[in-house]
């Protein structure tokens, strides 16, 4: 079956203390994403991923780092947590990005609950 | 650069009844314009989207979408609302080349009343 399997599902972490959810796509797709869902802003794009070794940032990168090693996996990092970043975390992936465009369908994970206290 | 809004954060309609979901959304290029859908504790999936083909787009579960230039809008329909379509519906926008980017609108909730 085709996914993206996100862990964990959800979490209860404390400020200053790093962690990894880590995002798995068997799509065999090039592009990946992270988003962030908060209450009225919908979602905001954190980082991307274009390629293996190739990431950059996107609307909300801040106190977050992310790592493109091979082409099924993008973990999303938390150094040191902060209670903002306290949020519903997605990852997607998609094949169909032309000239720098989408041009076809984002395929979600089933989100990651981060509570940081 | 481009954008989205979605017009109301919560709309109710009775079983049976019409669904309208309003986006609007402002775009420097020709928009590639998207509804998902993210049902409770579930990520979004697709429901349909425009790509300039026709204008007038049939997604999945029974929805469509009009894309009407002239009126920067991609709204979205269903003529009968079903208990299941109570969801959380987002209108997104493919960004300008070489943006990489998806901007979503801040999302609509969808009640269905029995």
């Amino acid at each position: 079956e085709a996914q993206v399997t996100q862990n964990p599902r959800y979490l209860i972490t404390v400020t200053g203390k790093k962690l990894t959810v880590t995002c798995s796509q068997n799509m065999n797709h090039e592009y990946m994403s992270w988003y962030r869902q908060d209450p009225g802003l919908g979602l905001r794009q954190i980082y991307y991923s274009m390629n293996v070794e190739v990431t950059d940032k996107g609307d909300v990168p801040e106190g977050y780092k992310v790592s493109r090693k091979e082409k099924r996996n993008f973990p999303l990092i938390l150094e040191s947590p902060s209670p903002n970043q306290t949020s519903l975390y997605f990852c997607a992936s998609s094949t169909a990005v032309v000239s720098g465009r989408y041009t076809g369908e984002l395929f979600f994970g089933e989100g990651s609950r981060l509570t940081v206290l | 650069a481009q954008s989205v809004t979605q017009l109301g954060s919560h709309v109710s309609v009775s079983e049976g009844a019409l669904v309208l979901l309003r986006c609007n959304y402002s775009s420097s290029v020709p928009p590639y314009l998207f509804w998902y859908v993210q049902y409770p504790n579930q990520g979004l999936q697709l429901l349909l989207k425009y790509t300039s083909a026709a204008t007038l787009v049939k997604g999945i579960n029974g929805f469509e979408a009009e894309f009407k230039k002239s009126e920067t809008s991609f709204h979205l329909t269903k003529p009968s609302a079903h208990m299941r379509d109570a969801a959380e519906y987002f209108c997104a926008v493919s960004g300008a080349s070489g943006t990489y980017k998806y901007i979503f609108g801040t999302g609509t909730r969808l009640k269905v009343l029995a």
